[in-house]
């Protein structure tokens, strides 16, 4: 079993629609990343959490340390969203990171 | 101020040569993780370096890989004898500092290894 899930697998969206996609961990964490991979296969660091709450623009990321769980939220989707957006926690036993496998994200105009 | 860069961003070795990856992280980190992306799966933890240390290399196969971070020049990950199963993007981040909560990693663009 992953020590990272994350759900859905695969979105498609209409443009404007408000998107979630959720993370689930199994470990013991001292951070949890949100990452962009693009197309091209760039990756970006989107947010670093370890409790609370972040905002960037039309992003929110969430975490509840409690039930090991994070959502990242997009607003207001548009087309350049098109990514995949991938769970990343680190370990806090050690240096370890886990990844999700991502979930794939598909905005239509 | 650059961010991570690797090089080559594509590379293409035959089998049972060796492969030479370069990762020269953003200037002012000392610290540089090392990550593999096989097709159509996730990303996989390697190896995590401090300058002229290797702190955790857990996620490292145990043979023909290996990985430095010398006090000049960039961070090399070398596999030796590559076999095809090798052919994947290998991703390189830096941070400034090591394993404190506060510190976010920056992503090069990869490396995209192609054993034929």
């Amino acid at each position: 079993k992953n020590e990272v899930e994350q759900s859905p697998q695969n979105l498609t969206a209409q443009e404007g629609e408000f998107i979630t996609i959720n993370c689930s961990y199994s470990v013991g964490i001292s951070a949890l990343h949100w990452l962009q991979q693009h197309p091209g296969g760039g990756i970006v660091s989107l947010f670093m959490l370890s409790s609370g709450k972040k905002k960037h623009g039309r992003l929110i990321a969430t975490i509840n340390i409690q039930e090991k769980h994070s959502s990242l939220h997009i607003t207001a989707s548009h087309p350049r969203d098109s990514a995949v957006y991938i769970c990343a926690v680190r370990s806090n036993t050690g240096n370890q990171f886990y990844f999700g496998t991502g979930t794939s994200l598909t905005v239509i105009p | 101020n650059a961010g991570v860069m690797q090089n080559p961003r594509h590379l293409v070795r035959r089998r049972g040569q060796e492969a030479r990856l370069r990762c020269s992280p953003m200037k002012g980190h000392s610290h540089v993780y090392w990550y593999r992306q096989l097709p159509e799966e996730g990303l996989k933890f390697m190896v995590y370096l401090q300058k002229e240390n290797i702190i955790d290399e857990s996620g490292m196969p145990k043979e023909r890989f290996s990985a430095e971070f010398p006090k000049e020049g960039p961070s090399i990950l070398r596999i030796q004898q590559v076999v095809r199963g090798d052919s994947a993007a290998y991703f390189c981040a830096s941070s400034p500092q090591g394993a404190g909560v506060a510190y976010e990693q920056y992503f090069g663009p990869g490396t995209r290894l192609t054993v034929t």
